[in-house]
């Protein structure tokens, strides 16, 4: 069963801090994305990787940046938090390079909040 | 890019009645749409999904048809049960320039006993 695992269940910082969320998953699986989930607007896709030190933009990149160092590690960055960035935030992962057209699997995700 | 609207935003059935959630889509080309479904402070977990070349499927209780004229697929729930009470979300993949799954904004689900 794939395992996608975000470091945090909950987490609270400052305006203006740098905040990393951090996203493995143990499927060897190409494919990872992050996502914001808020109330009454679904799920909406901050930035995704195809392969290893690759990135694209999603429909929210603004106020934060990615990075891929290695396969099954994802990392989310807030540079400067503020407060319109409090949020549940859901990694997710899949198969098939270079295609978003398959089931994807996700964490539990990270609950933030920014004071 | 993919505009993915879902009605209703919330729905409540008795239990053992069916419950149907509707999205349309706006790209023609889209060619994949999962349904997901996310219990309360759980994980999104992926329940069914149809690809363009099939017009319906079914899984148990479940079913999903797909309406590409219209631009629109709905997911069926038959004999619902206090557990299928959830957040459903459903999705459709671009394969414009967007080439990614838009998500629509979710129907509350709950069964009443």
């Amino acid at each position: 069963d794939v395992k996608v695992t975000q470091s945090s269940r909950y987490l609270v910082k400052r305006t203006g801090e740098k905040v990393f969320l951090e996203c493995v998953q143990d499927m060897d699986h190409e494919n990872m994305f992050w996502y914001r989930q808020d109330p009454g607007l679904g799920l909406r896709l901050i930035y995704f990787s195809y392969d290893v030190k690759m990135k694209e933009k999603g429909d929210i990149p603004e106020g934060y940046s990615v990075s891929r160092e290695k396969k099954e590690r994802f990392s989310l960055i807030l540079e400067s938090a503020s407060t319109n960035q409090t949020s549940m935030y859901l990694c997710a992962s899949s198969t098939y390079p270079g295609a978003s057209n398959q089931p994807q699997h996700f964490g539990d995700g990270t609950r933030l909040s920014i004071l | 890019g993919e505009n993915v609207e879902q009605h209703p935003s919330t729905l409540s059935v008795q239990e053992g009645d069916s419950a149907v959630i509707k999205c349309t889509y706006s790209d023609s080309a889209s060619n994949y749409f999962p349904w997901y479904k996310q219990e309360l402070g759980k994980r999104p977990q992926l329940i069914i999904d149809i690809r363009s070349n099939v017009g319906e499927k079914k899984d148990q209780r479940i079913a999903v048809t797909l309406n590409k004229t219209a631009k629109h697929f709905s997911l069926h729930i038959t004999e619902t049960q206090p557990e299928d009470s959830a957040v459903y979300f459903c999705a459709a993949f671009g394969s414009g320039s967007a080439r990614q799954l838009t998500f629509g904004s979710g129907t509350q689900l709950t069964v009443l006993p």
